[in-house]
């Protein structure tokens, strides 16, 4: 598997702002994708990164609010747009080197809002 | 659609006892198996995966599990567990047409009591 750093590791952010994850990977991973988990919460998908184009999203999200980039293969950004409270989750990153390979992850970020 | 279930939120279990983790899952066909597991404050890591074949996979620390598919389950299995063990545990499933993305269970909190 490869290493996935995730920045920040945690933020507290007023509600109404915007926040920026970042999520390299330490070589190149054909799928990225993002996953929510709320408190207490399983993980959720929320989209799968497409290098050059734009993000594939799951039922329930949308990009004006989670617009995501993925300029490269080895790296991507969630954005946590307009925050209220209910956003306060731990968003991670997992990249795939491809079909019939597992999924690994990075150590996600424990976003709070206030 | 495809969805996991993990009906057991919390176990505790004695350090040195057996363990064993229920995961049932619900799909037109054998899909891709996986269990995670989270440790406090750090992102999910690959224990076991189930692409085909054997039917009894091994993983990383110790951990089993075995795919039966008359009961869509995928159950996980630790002979003797450890303090270090405490932690949550997902169950996972992707399709089996290539892996694209990871629908979770709620995950099953493992608490070790000495």
């Amino acid at each position: 598997s490869a290493v996935i750093s995730q920045k920040p590791s945690r933020d507290i952010c007023q509600r109404g702002t915007s926040l920026t994850i970042q999520c390299q990977v330490d070589s190149q991973v054909t799928m990225m994708f993002w996953y929510r988990q709320q408190p207490g919460q399983s993980l959720t998908l929320i989209a799968t990164a497409n290098q050059g184009s734009e993000a594939t999203y799951e039922s329930g999200f949308v990009i004006d609010k989670f617009p995501i980039s993925r300029p490269n293969l080895t790296f991507s950004t969630l954005t946590v747009s307009n925050m209220s409270p209910e956003d306060s989750s731990i968003y991670l990153c997992s990249g795939s080197r491809g079909l019939d390979t597992e999924a690994f992850f990075g150590q996600g970020t424990r976003l709070t809002v206030v | 659609a495809q969805s996991v279930t993990q009906p057991d939120i919390h176990i505790t279990v004695s350090e040195g006892a057996s363990l064993e983790l229920r995961c049932n899952y619900s799909y037109g066909a054998t899909p891709y198996l996986f269990w995670y597991v989270q440790s406090p404050g750090q992102g999910l890591q690959l224990l076991l995966k189930y692409f085909s074949g054997d039917t009894l996979v091994q993983g990383i620390k110790g951990f089993e599990a075995e795919f039966k598919r008359s009961q869509s389950s995928f159950n996980l299995r630790k002979p003797s567990v450890h303090w270090s063990d405490a932690a949550e545990y997902f169950c996972a499933v992707a399709p089996n047409t290539g892996f694209q993305k990871l629908v979770f269970g709620t995950g099953t909190r493992l608490l070790v009591s000495p």
